[in-house]
């Protein structure tokens, strides 16, 4: 099983739809993440957390909720999105947020909103 | 704010060549930086991870250097093959003052030609 699985794989949502995104990693790391890819901008930082606590929200519009119930499992909930919002959903684990450390990825969640 | 920023944005070489993919970053208070691969639609798989106290890293026909000093790193990949053929990223790790996770370039689109 690879190191950080994401479900789904694709998402298509309509604005008023309610989802949620689901990161799961199996290093041991303490520390996870959600980025977003958009087409020709590069990987942005949207939240972190570390042993369970958000250590960083990046300037992130409400209509994103994350959630981390324990070290392993990651959750974006997501809310009354706006097409702009579709992007690669990238979730990411590391041994601890204070650098130093290599980043795993997921294979990303494919988010379409119409 | 720090950024990060890869040359070339795109690159086709016929197999068999030597290519360097160049990063550049703004802030040399790095912890650390790492290379990723991007196949399309895939998430990162992480190449190369480079200390703020390394210069270099190997992997395979892949080296990695860092020089904090000139805020570069370098991506050396030997006897390219049509397999190398993805995005190539370059992320740095920003502790302090900023969010504690990766600042990503735009990457690198490789294309190897058989």
């Amino acid at each position: 099983e690879t190191g950080v699985t994401q479900t789904p794989r694709h998402l298509v949502m309509g604005m008023t739809n309610k989802k949620s995104l689901k990161c799961e990693q199996h290093l041991g790391h303490n520390a996870m993440y959600w980025y977003k890819q958009s087409a020709k901008k590069p990987l942005e930082l949207m939240f972190v957390y570390n042993f369970k606590e958000q250590t960083e929200n990046n300037s992130v519009p409400s209509r994103f909720s994350p959630e981390c119930p324990n070290s392993s499992h990651l959750f974006l909930h997501l809310h009354t999105l706006q097409p702009e919002d579709s992007a690669l959903y990238l979730c990411a684990s590391s041994q601890d947020v204070r650098g130093g450390t290599e980043a795993f990825f997921g294979q990303g969640t494919r988010l379409t909103v119409v | 704010k720090q950024e990060v920023t890869q040359i070339p944005a795109a690159l086709s070489v016929p197999e068999g060549e030597n290519l360097v993919l160049n990063c550049s970053f703004t802030d040399s208070a790095i912890y650390n930086l790492q290379w990723f691969r991007q196949d399309p639609g895939k998430g990162l798989t992480s190449l190369l991870l480079i200390q703020s106290s390394q210069r270099e890293q190997t992997s395979g026909r892949l080296n990695a250097s860092l020089d904090k000093s000139s805020g570069r790193s370098t991506l050396y990949i030997a006897a390219s093959q049509p397999g190398d053929s993805a995005t190539y990223l370059c992320a740095g790790w920003y502790s302090g003052g900023g969010a504690d996770g990766l600042t990503f370039g735009k990457g690198t689109h490789l294309i190897i030609q058989p």
